[in-house]
């Protein structure tokens, strides 16, 4: 069966500040992968998706950036971390193009 | 008018009650319609998929309507473990990648 890893669980940075986080896929090959954020209160914001290896999709320009190095394997980065970046950041994996999306346990980020 | 759209809630409901929520969508082209269920604090996982035929999985039956655009979820015999926000999702069928809209959720709070 398929599993999604995110990590770290929960971070707290300060503004400015770089960020990495990570995402992994096991028990499939070549996902259709998204990096979600949910901010207090609101819905899913798309932030990027992938649809291979160096593929990278961006649904909002921001200071996020995404990579994807290997097939199951999906970063979001920063260089400098803003307030209203705070959030919790999803990862998702489909089969295919639009297929069901499934959920990483997401990473918590509060920058102060 | 918002791609998808939900009543926030939060719909307080008796133990054992049944109660039903609405999504609706604007893209007259959409194809797909997922429920997804969010703890607090959690990822979203999927509930159940909508099919056109309407489709049932226990104590949860979800249908689709397309003429008004909108599907429904409607919950008998309400549990205590119901609670949490139920997140629609839709995508359309367009070919290649297809970006799935979630709305904002709706929030159940079944009581004792």
């Amino acid at each position: 069966s398929q599993t999604i890893h995110q990590w770290p669980a929960t971070l707290v940075q300060p503004v400015g500040s770089p960020l990495s986080l990570e995402c992994t896929v096991e028990g499939t090959s070549n996902p259709n992968l998204y990096w979600y954020r949910q901010a207090a209160g609101r819905g899913l914001q798309l932030l990027f998706y992938s649809v291979g290896i160096g593929q990278i999709s961006s649904e909002v320009p921001q200071n996020l950036s995404a990579s994807r190095p290997q097939d199951r394997q999906f970063i979001l980065s920063s260089k400098k971390l803003l307030l209203s970046d705070s959030g919790f950041y999803l990862c998702a994996w489909s089969q295919g193009a639009g297929e069901t999306q499934y959920f990483g346990p997401g990473t918590r980020l509060l920058v102060l | 008018r918002k791609e998808v759209e939900q009543d926030p809630g939060p719909f307080n409901v008796p133990e054992g009650a049944t109660v039903a929520f609405n999504c609706t969508y604007s893209n007259s082209a959409s194809q797909s319609f997922f429920w997804y269920r969010q703890d607090c604090r959690k990822e979203p996982k999927l509930l159940m998929s909508v099919y056109s035929s309407g489709n049932e999985d226990g104590r949860f039956t979800a249908q689709l309507n397309r003429a008004s655009q909108y599907i429904s979820l409607l919950i008998r015999d309400s549990k205590l473990s119901d609670s949490a926000t139920y997140l629609c999702a839709v995508k359309p069928y367009s070919g290649g990648y297809q970006k799935v809209t979630f709305g904002t959720g709706t929030k159940l709070q079944v009581i004792p």
